[in-house]
């Protein structure tokens, strides 16, 4: 069973920085692109970035770029998110979610249960 | 960017009535489109990719359509269940964006 599981979540003064973290089990975390995804409280989904199964290429949204970094270990089956300069407008819940390759695309295809960053002061 | 523009925003229906929820790309992104449904409080659940394939274990009431820059989700007799915001989400190339959402309600 695919299982991924968010942590590091909780509350940052603005201008600070938080690392998420992502534990995948029930696949070959290796063979797989890796996103993540936010939501805003009571809004809609937003793709914050993604990383190549060799972590060779990321690729994020124009609104984090410079300011986060996604990264993987594969031999620890971790995803992480670095954030720094954090901004109001970025509490959100943040999910770890597994890209599967179709027609030479990633989407995704199954996500964990998310955790939640608070940007306040 | 492309952007992705779903309607209805909300909409409100009684059981058994077919539901259809509508997504436009700004630019053609061919068949590059995913659909996803959020239950109150739940994670994201993958419906449908490639425009009209339907993700493993999802009940066949679910179908999609369209290619370019129309694309459709629609259930065929919609059920109690169903309640959920619907997101396309395009993945031509990041930023892989999602619709702003549309919200089904039984009536």
């Amino acid at each position: 069973e695919v299982q991924l599981v968010e942590s590091g979540g909780g509350l940052v003064q603005p201008g600070g920085s938080l690392r998420l973290s992502c534990a995948a089990s029930g696949f070959t975390f290796s063979r797989y692109w890796m996103s993540w995804v936010r939501q805003a409280p009571g809004k809609g989904l937003e793709w914050v970035a993604n990383i190549k199964q060799d972590g060779s290429e990321e690729y994020y949204v124009d609104s984090v770029r410079g300011r986060f970094t996604v990264s993987r270990d594969n031999a620890k089956n971790s995803l992480y998110l670095q954030m720094s300069s954090l901004r109001a407008e970025d509490t959100a819940v943040y999910y770890c979610a597994r890209d599967f390759l179709t027609a030479r695309r990633v989407t995704s295809d199954y996500w964990g249960q998310g955790t939640l960053v608070t940007v306040s002061s | 960017d492309i952007q992705m523009t779903q309607s209805p925003s909300s909409l409100s229906a009684s059981v058994g009535d077919r539901v259809t929820i509508t997504c436009r790309a700004s630019q053609g992104i061919s068949n590059y489109l995913a659909w996803y449904q959020q239950k109150p409080g739940k994670v994201p659940k993958l419906l449908i990719y490639a425009a009209s394939t339907l993700q493993s274990g999802v009940p066949s009431r679910f179908s999609g359509s369209g290619s370019g820059t129309d694309f459709t989700l629609t259930i065929s007799s919609l059920q109690p269940e169903d309640v959920a915001t619907y997101y396309c989400q395009k993945y031509d190339g990041a930023p892989r964006t999602f619709g702003q959402g549309t919200k089904v309600e039984i009536k």
